[in-house]
């Protein structure tokens, strides 16, 4: 009954290499992220889909492209992988209703991607 | 374009010690959250603030917000080496993605 998941858990690879992760989550949201974790533990946002649709693109190397294929999955395709990608990468979902007063954001366990 | 500031950024504290981290944010929002990560897992939401005055109290933890102030507060009771963890604040406006402070790493020894 996990709320959201990702795959692979731990991903190392090699410099150049293209890869990408996975995210779904059960909880009926509209909203996925992909937040960025470096290794000094701060958190940036990615990206971020509403029901499909792109909706927060943060300023982000054209390596990294999102793609939802539908509402309860976003994944994270990195092409020419490089050093300083190293870093966890989060996946989370909320609810996006402009009547809701909050939409907290759930979590997915990480992806820890190490590029050597 | 919206910071969120915490402090301190590492706090080493003895068992059964108060302490407090505070975070400031920089523009106007009426909801705040606090997570907690342990090392190596994933983001546990703590506390959901979504009013001015809001206080949520979970065991040792209690939470504040002060949206005139852009201030929240976490204030830990009587610590225990279980509350070791990093300590996020975060904020957004609405159907937007959460701003992150940096995180307060809390270590608690006997």
């Amino acid at each position: 009954d996990t709320a959201v998941s990702q795959t692979p858990k731990y991903l190392v690879t090699q410099m150049g290499n293209d890869k990408s992760i996975k995210c779904e989550q059960n909880l009926g949201h509209d909203t996925m992220y992909w937040y960025k974790q470096d290794s000094k533990k701060f958190l940036k946002i990615m990206f971020s889909y509403n029901n499909k649709e792109l909706i927060i693109n943060e300023t982000v190397p054209n390596r990294f492209s999102p793609k939802s294929p539908d509402k309860a999955h976003l994944n994270l395709h990195i092409n020419s992988l490089e050093l300083g990608d190293s870093a966890v990468y989060f996946c989370a979902s909320s609810t996006q209703t402009a009547t809701f007063s909050y939409n907290e954001q759930f979590f997915g366990p990480g992806t820890r991607l190490t590029v050597l | 374009e919206l910071k969120v500031e915490q402090n301190p950024l590492f706090l080493s504290m003895q068992e059964g010690k108060n302490y407090t981290i505070y975070c400031n944010y920089s523009t106007t929002s009426d909801r705040l959250y606090w997570y907690r990560q342990d090392p190596g897992k994933s983001l546990e939401s703590l506390f959901v603030l979504l009013s001015n005055g809001a206080v949520k109290q979970e065991g040792r933890l209690m939470a504040s917000l002060d949206t005139k102030a852009r201030l929240s507060t976490l204030h830990i009771t009587a610590a225990v080496h279980d509350l070791s963890a990093t300590y996020f604040c975060a904020t957004n406006q609405a159907g937007t993605a959460l701003i992150f402070g940096k995180g307060t790493t809390l270590s608690v020894s006997s």
